[in-house]
């Protein structure tokens, strides 16, 4: 079946330091990926997306996503946070047989400490 | 550009009452979708419509209609509603060979 899950539900890190949330997925290709942040009240906005080429992705807010097939991985990172980081952030993953019908990953609450 | 529009944002209903949300885009996207999100379960796909007059059923679809009369207009109907119902209700279109999710700020929905 196909799947997308976040196995880190919370996530405390300090402001400054560095950040890496986990993404897997269960596809038997290659799907499309993406990484969705949503700030508290707000509807969600897309950081980044990787649909072929290169495996680094660099998006929005200085976040990017490394895709390795290997390990059906799609990780977000961040090299130094900030305060205004504190949010929700969603993997997701599409499919070419499926093209449209999105799957969301339960999501990872992100609180940055001072 | 406005984006992505949901109408109402907040709402409480009574337990057997129905109700409509209203999702308007300006973007002439040709996919829309109705999410709902509760805690620790992400985002769920109601009904989505990849085009007007056309619409589809997702992941939890019961208890729920949608109508796509118009390209730029998806509405949510909740003909007798439930408890099971409370939840924050996500409009979202793409226009179809980006992938790009464009979302509305959230329906807000209390059922009691």
């Amino acid at each position: 079946a196909q799947s997308v899950t976040q196995p880190d539900i919370h996530i405390t890190v300090s402001e400054g330091a560095s950040l890496e949330l986990r993404c897997n997925y269960s596809y038997g290709a290659t799907p499309y990926l993406f990484w969705y942040v949503q700030s508290p009240g707000q509807g969600l906005q897309l950081l980044l997306k990787y649909f072929s080429g290169d495996t680094l992705v660099q998006g929005i807010k200085g976040f990017e996503a490394e895709f390795k097939r290997s390990q059906s991985s799609f990780n977000l990172r961040k090299p130094s946070v900030h305060w205004s980081d504190a949010a929700e952030y969603f993997c997701a993953f599409m499919t070419t047989d499926s093209w449209g019908k999105f799957q969301f990953g339960a999501g990872t609450q992100v609180v940055v400490t001072p | 550009n406005a984006g992505v529009t949901q109408t109402p944002k907040f709402r409480v209903l009574k337990t057997g009452q129905s109700m409509t949300l209203l999702c308007a885009q300006d973007m002439n996207h040709e996919y829309m979708y109705w999410y709902r999100q509760d805690p620790g379960m992400g985002l769920r796909l109601i009904h989505y419509s990849v085009g007007e007059g056309t619409t589809a059923k997702g992941e939890v679809p019961d208890g729920y209609n949608v109508s796509r009369l118009k390209k730029q207009n998806f509405l949510l109907g909740l003909e007798s509603a439930a408890p099971s119902q409370t939840s924050v209700y996500f409009c979202a279109s793409i226009y179809h060979n980006t992938g790009e999710l464009f979302f509305g700020e959230g329906s807000r929905l209390t059922v009691l």
